[in-house]
């Protein structure tokens, strides 16, 4: 199993860009979320998705929207880029949500804005 | 809305040194509590998960504790190794998870 995969590694935009990060899972896992890190901070969530079909904002919403495509892919997409988005991008999957379920993360995307 | 904070920012021991990585949050009424592990560049690794009725987990050489009452969290790490130099996040919550900002350790042969 590759576990979770992130495309692409490393990205630089412009100020104003768009672009969408992909996330593909493939554990059958019904949850999956995408979370940013910034320097000297913890991870903060962006949006969730608890199943298929099912999408959540969380800490941190504004300047992004999701797709949760079907089980295995979830998106998040920066429609016109600002370089307060510039961060680490994770995204993570958990099976289904129970008490003792945690969560597996992907390698990460490099996000630049200038 | 839930904080967590973790103290110390930054910590160098010897090889070989018993430690305590120290997690704290505001909101008692927490779903669990996680200790993750993120080496550099990488994404995070999950080590221990304790949930809200519990007070410790074990797994190998990690021992974490949860007092609730207090809004506290240790991890012991037993017998260092340098292998175990890594950035330590704890993480409260279940799907809405708020992590502190993590403890940096370094571990010296």
């Amino acid at each position: 199993n590759a576990g979770v995969t992130q495309t692409p590694k490393f990205q630089v935009l412009k100020t104003g860009q768009s672009m969408t990060l992909q996330c593909a899972q493939d554990m059958n896992h019904n949850s999956m979320y995408w979370y940013r890190q910034d320097p000297g901070m913890g991870l903060r969530l962006i949006y969730y998705s608890a199943s298929e079909g099912t999408t959540d904002k969380g800490e941190v919403p504004n300047g992004y929207n999701v797709s949760r495509l079907n089980k295995r892919e979830f998106s998040l997409r920066l429609e016109s880029a600002a370089p307060s988005q510039t961060s680490v991008y994770f995204c993570a999957s958990r099976p289904t949500g129970g008490r003792t379920d945690t969560q597996y993360f992907g390698p990460g995307t490099r996000l630049t804005v200038l | 809305k839930q904080e967590v904070t973790q103290i110390p920012a930054a910590l160098s021991v010897p090889e070989g040194e018993n430690l305590v990585l120290n997690c704290s949050f505001t909101d008692s009424a927490i779903y669990n509590l996680q200790w993750f592990r993120q080496d550099p560049g990488k994404g995070l690794t999950s080590l221990l998960l304790i949930q809200s009725s519990q007070r410790e987990q074990t797994s190998g050489r990690l021992n974490a504790s949860l007092d609730k009452s207090s809004g506290r969290s240790t991890l012991y790490i037993a017998a260092s190794q340098p292998g175990d130099s890594a950035t330590y996040l704890c993480a409260v919550g279940h799907n809405d998870m708020r992590f502190g900002a993590g403890t940096r350790l370094t571990v010296k042969p």
